[in-house]
C-alpha cells in the first residue's frame, strides 16, 4: 500500500537559518504530493503541492520538486522565521496525479514538528 | 468562503456511550473525507463520500462507527460503545470534484474516560 516516511523530529532552528525537511514516499501509479501545515491550535492546511514528476510547489518561501527517481518530495525554506513553527505533514493522493481522473484518501506523514527562536 | 465547520469542538465521554460529529463542507464541494488523528501522528483515512455515496471505508472504521451524508450536504460520524482508544481528533475535509486539494476543518476532540 501507500506510506509517507519523514525525517523525525523535532527540528529545532534559529530565525533565518535554512530548513529541510525530508520526505519519501511509496506509492502506486503517479501520485500527487502535498505539504499540509498545522499551526499551534488551528486546522490543516495545504502548503503546496506538485502533481507530477520534475513539479516544484511553492508557497510563502517553502518549495518541495517532485523527483519520481528517488519517491521524494523534501520541503524547504531559504530562510524560517518564528511564525514558521508549527507541525508540517507530507501527503500523498492515491489515485491523483497527471493523467488521473479520480481522487480518493490522502496518505500522511507521521508530521514534524518545527520550532523556530529569535 | 465560511471553510469547513466541525461541531462540537470538543467531546468528552465516558466509555460505552455513544457520541456523534458533525461536519459541514464547503458548500459547493461534493467529496467529503473523515480522518483520524491520535498524538503525534497524521491523520489517517477513514472514510469518504461522493455526493451522498460513501465510496470507501478504511479498516480502520470498525462496527462501533458509522457515517453518513444525507443529501450530499453535512456528514456526520457516530461512535457507538466508546472505547478509551477511540480517543483522538476527527478531521474532516472537502474538495470539490476532479481536484486533489482537500480542505480541512478544525476538527473535533474526543477523550473517552
Amino acid at each position: 500500500g501507500n506510506s509517507v516516511t519523514q525525517m523525525e523530529g523535532p527540528v529545532t532552528l534559529s530565525e533565518e537559518a535554512f530548513l529541510t525537511i525530508n520526505c519519501t514516499y511509496t506509492a502506486t501509479g503517479y501520485p500527487s504530493l502535498f505539504w499540509y501545515v498545522q499551526y499551534p491550535g488551528e486546522g490543516l492546511q495545504l502548503l503546496l503541492k506538485a502533481t507530477k514528476a520534475d513539479d516544484k510547489g511553492s508557497n510563502k518561501g517553502f518549495e518541495a520538486t517532485y523527483r519520481k527517481e528517488t519517491t521524494s518530495f523534501h520541503l524547504e525554506k531559504g530562510s524560517v522565521q518564528v511564525s514558521d513553527s508549527a507541525v508540517y505533514f507530507c501527503a500523498l493522493s492515491d489515485l491523483g496525479g497527471a493523467g488521473g481522473t479520480s481522487y480518493g484518501k490522502l496518505t500522511f506523514g507521521q508530521g514534524t514538528i518545527l520550532t523556530v527562536h529569535p | 468562503d465560511t471553510g469547513v465547520s466541525q461541531n462540537p469542538r470538543h467531546k468528552i465521554t465516558k466509555r460505552g456511550q455513544n457520541v456523534t460529529f458533525r461536519c459541514d463542507p464547503i458548500s459547493e464541494h461534493n467529496r467529503l473525507y473523515w480522518y483520524r488523528q491520535t498524538l503525534g501522528q497524521g491523520p489517517e483515512f477513514l472514510t469518504y463520500f461522493q455526493n451522498e455515496a460513501q465510496l470507501e471505508k478504511s479498516r480502520l472504521l470498525s462496527d462501533r462507527f458509522s457515517a453518513e451524508r444525507p443529501k450530499g450536504s453535512f456528514s456526520t460520524l457516530e461512535i457507538q460503545r466508546t472505547e478509551q482508544g477511540d480517543s483522538a481528533m476527527y478531521l474532516c475535509a472537502s474538495g470539490p470534484a476532479y481536484q486533489e486539494t482537500q480542505y480541512f476543518g478544525p476538527g473535533t476532540r474526543l477523550l473517552v474516560l
